[in-house]
């Protein structure tokens, strides 16, 4: 099967620009995570989608930070306008059942200048 | 709030020989789940070893075993025989059981195989 899928892998953008990352679950997947790594800290998450509704939001940390998930397939992040310390690499997971099984992308790695 | 720490920002081994990873954690609750993830450069996150709270036992996966110690709140994560694909950073991370599914994690620690 194929796994969880994130693009870019790699976004380098300037102070103030919008950048969407996007996750593409495994397919049967109903629940789908993002997590995020501020450089040399610890991985935080940030909100938990059950198909196309958010079930827990409460890493999200301000709101320049936008996320979706429309027919409960693929999801994305807007980053909107970016900042200094949005910079870190994003991951995304996705299960079938909520306490179990996920599995991880390879995440996005952004950098903003 | 939970918590969890990995003390060792960078470790070596040289291949073929034994090394161990220490992660210690914080927590009120009394059932829950303990992980080892694997990352290595460039790829997907992946699970290495599970480990249950109500589990004494300790958790052992080919090369991969753990040291779980409840009353302590301790992790550690042993790799036998090290191998060059070992190589990558590794994340300890801690989950509720039955309530809440979000993951915790620390910081990681980025493992070097020396062949």
């Amino acid at each position: 099967e194929a796994g969880v899928t994130q693009f870019p892998s790699h976004s380098v953008i300037e102070k103030g620009q919008t950048v969407t990352l996007r996750c593409d679950p495994i397919s049967g997947h109903d629940n789908l995570y993002w997590y995020r790594r501020v450089m040399g800290k610890e991985i935080k998450f940030l909100l938990h989608f059950v198909k196309e509704s958010k079930q827990d939001e409460s890493g999200m940390p301000n709101n320049r930070f936008l996320a979706e998930r429309t027919g409960g397939t693929y999801s994305t992040l807007k980053v909107q306008p970016a900042e200094l310390e949005d910079s870190g690499v994003y991951f995304c997971a996705s299960s079938q059942q909520p306490f179990y099984g996920y599995t991880f992308g390879s995440g996005t790695r952004l950098t903003v200048v | 709030a939970q918590t969890v720490t990995q003390s060792q920002p960078e470790m070596s081994v040289q291949e073929a020989e034994t090394v161990t990873l220490s992660c210690t954690y914080d927590t009120s609750e009394s059932d829950y789940y303990l992980f080892w993830y694997k990352q290595p450069p460039s790829r997907q996150m992946i699970l290495v070893i599970r480990q249950e709270a109500y589990k004494q036992q300790n958790a052992t996966e080919n090369r991969f075993s753990v040291n779980f110690q409840k009353a302590a709140k301790s992790f550690s994560l042993k790799i036998s025989d090290s191998q060059l694909g070992d190589a990558a950073m590794y994340f300890c991370a801690y989950r509720r059981r039955n309530t809440g599914n979000q993951f915790y994690f620390g910081t990681g620690t980025s493992l070097t195989v020396i062949p």
